[in-house]
């Protein structure tokens, strides 16, 4: 199947710093990319959708100038944590579905990114 | 909206026993996809099997199968001959046919006993 890359796994970030992570595609391009966060024993949250070449659209109640992100690239998108709080210690996974597939083409994954604000 | 239930917070089997997980679903589309997705303690989403709406037959990926109740709006997942990898929390998931936008319910931790 298809790869998707997230980086870092793992970071750990002081409060009022600001953490960005990677979503790559490895073997297609993506004009789409999907950010979730996960808290422990819950379900994935759609925080956003990231769209290639235009801004990201957010979900209610998330707020963008906290959580930005840039999909400047058909295989990279960017999800940036700007001035991190204890708050935003969570599990951000992001997520991707290779254009032109059949109808049933699943989504992708990253491994996901675990965020600790200090 | 589409929102999925997953009314099943923990569940568990016996390894080489059946198990099965339940999962409901609300939408006004007559078109559309469901997922299960399985979410080992690494946390990597791993896709376990999918159902397209508009095909009456369940899908089945080995061990692992669906019942698909349409007109119900259930997608049930029975796991035959539980194995101890098996071991994670299964989300359901629907996505409709314009996007890729991917509605999951809350999950079901299935825990395999020897």
């Amino acid at each position: 199947g298809a790869v998707v890359s997230q980086h870092p796994s793992w970071v750990i970030c002081k409060s009022g710093t600001s953490v960005k992570i990677e979503c790559r595609s490895l073997d297609f391009q993506a004009t789409t990319m999907f950010w979730y966060r996960q808290f422990p024993k819950q379900s994935l949250m759609l925080m956003a959708t990231s769209n290639e070449g235009s801004k990201a659209t957010y979900e209610q109640g998330v707020e963008k100038d906290k959580f930005l992100i840039n999909h400047a690239s058909l295989t990279l998108s960017t999800l940036t944590v700007t001035s991190a709080h204890p708050e935003d210690s969570s599990f951000y996974i992001c997520s991707a579905r290779p254009p032109g597939g059949s109808k049933d083409t699943e989504a992708f994954f990253g491994q996901g990114t675990r965020l600790t604000v200090v | 909206a589409q929102t999925v239930t997953q009314s099943q917070p923990e569940m568990s089997v016996q390894e080489a026993e059946t198990v099965t997980l339940s999962c409901t679903y609300d939408t006004s589309e007559s078109d559309y996809y469901l997922f299960w997705y399985k979410q080992p303690p690494s946390r990597q989403m791993i896709l376990v099997i999918r159902q397209e709406a508009y095909k009456q037959q369940n899908a089945t990926e080995n061990r692992f199968s669906v019942n698909f109740q349409k007109a119900a709006k259930s997608f049930s997942l029975k796991i035959s001959d539980s194995q101890l990898g098996d071991a994670a929390m299964y989300f359901c998931a629907y996505r409709g046919t314009s996007g890729s936008r991917l509605t999951f319910g809350e999950g079901t931790q299935l825990t395999v006993n020897p």
